[in-house]
């Protein structure tokens, strides 16, 4: 069956610290993949896109990185600050149609 | 300006009724899309227009209802309201290939 992946379970991090999210996905053939962030009484927001021929992106403070090989992307905010905290999604876009399969998010608490 | 402008924000009403929900965008997008996200904060997409085509159309009741007057608009219709319509959703376009610009979504509580 096809899935995508996010952590569901809340992510804790100390202020300042990396915080790395996860999206793995399986049965997809993927064109890209791209990362939102969503706070609360909002919609969506997007932040990166990422091809699949693509191994590393990097926007400021953040990376993504696409391994087709072991059908992950991982999210990663250094220096992470209470302002990160949102929830963060995942959508791949599938290179027959570019329909975006969305993930259902993890939430990520940055503490002071 | 507001890319993507969805109205009304917050829509309170008894189940049986009709409503619907408008979504206008300014980006000259080529996309339109129709997103529920429900309690538990997934967001599945419903219908999708592109250039006034439906291209997209998940298994949603057929009581929803997209109309897309022209290309910058796609509004949502839903007919006999049900207890389990209760949900946030979210209008959205983009250029394929490109990313998705979202509305500030629609709280729709069923009663």
């Amino acid at each position: 069956s096809q899935k995508i992946e996010q952590n569901s379970e809340a992510l804790n991090i100390q202020e300042g610290k990396t915080a790395t999210l996860t999206c793995n996905y399986t049965n997809y053939s993927p064109a890209y993949l791209q990362w939102y962030r969503q706070d609360p009484g909002r919609g969506p927001v997007f932040l990166l896109l990422i091809r699949e021929n693509e191994k590393e992106k990097r926007k400021e403070r953040l990376k993504v990185t696409f391994d087709t090989t072991l059908k992950q992307s991982l999210f990663h905010i250094t220096a992470s600050q209470p302002a990160d905290s949102a929830t963060y999604l995942c959508a791949l876009a599938l290179d027959s149609n570019y329909q975006l399969i969305w993930g259902a998010g993890t939430k990520l608490i940055i503490k002071p | 300006d507001t890319a993507v402008s969805q109205t009304p924000k917050y829509l309170v009403t008894q189940m049986g009724n009709d409503k619907s929900i408008k979504c206008e965008q300014n980006l000259g997008h080529d996309t339109m899309y129709w997103y529920k996200q429900d309690s538990k904060k997934f967001l599945k997409i419903m219908f999708s227009y592109n250039n006034k085509e439906l291209i997209i159309n998940e298994t949603v009741p057929n009581r929803f209802s997209p109309k897309s007057p022209d290309k910058a608009h796609l509004n949502l219709h839903i007919n006999s309201l049900e207890l389990g319509d209760s949900a946030v959703y979210f209008c959205a376009s983009s250029n394929q290939g490109s990313e998705a610009f979202f509305g500030q979504g629609t709280r729709l509580t069923v009663v």
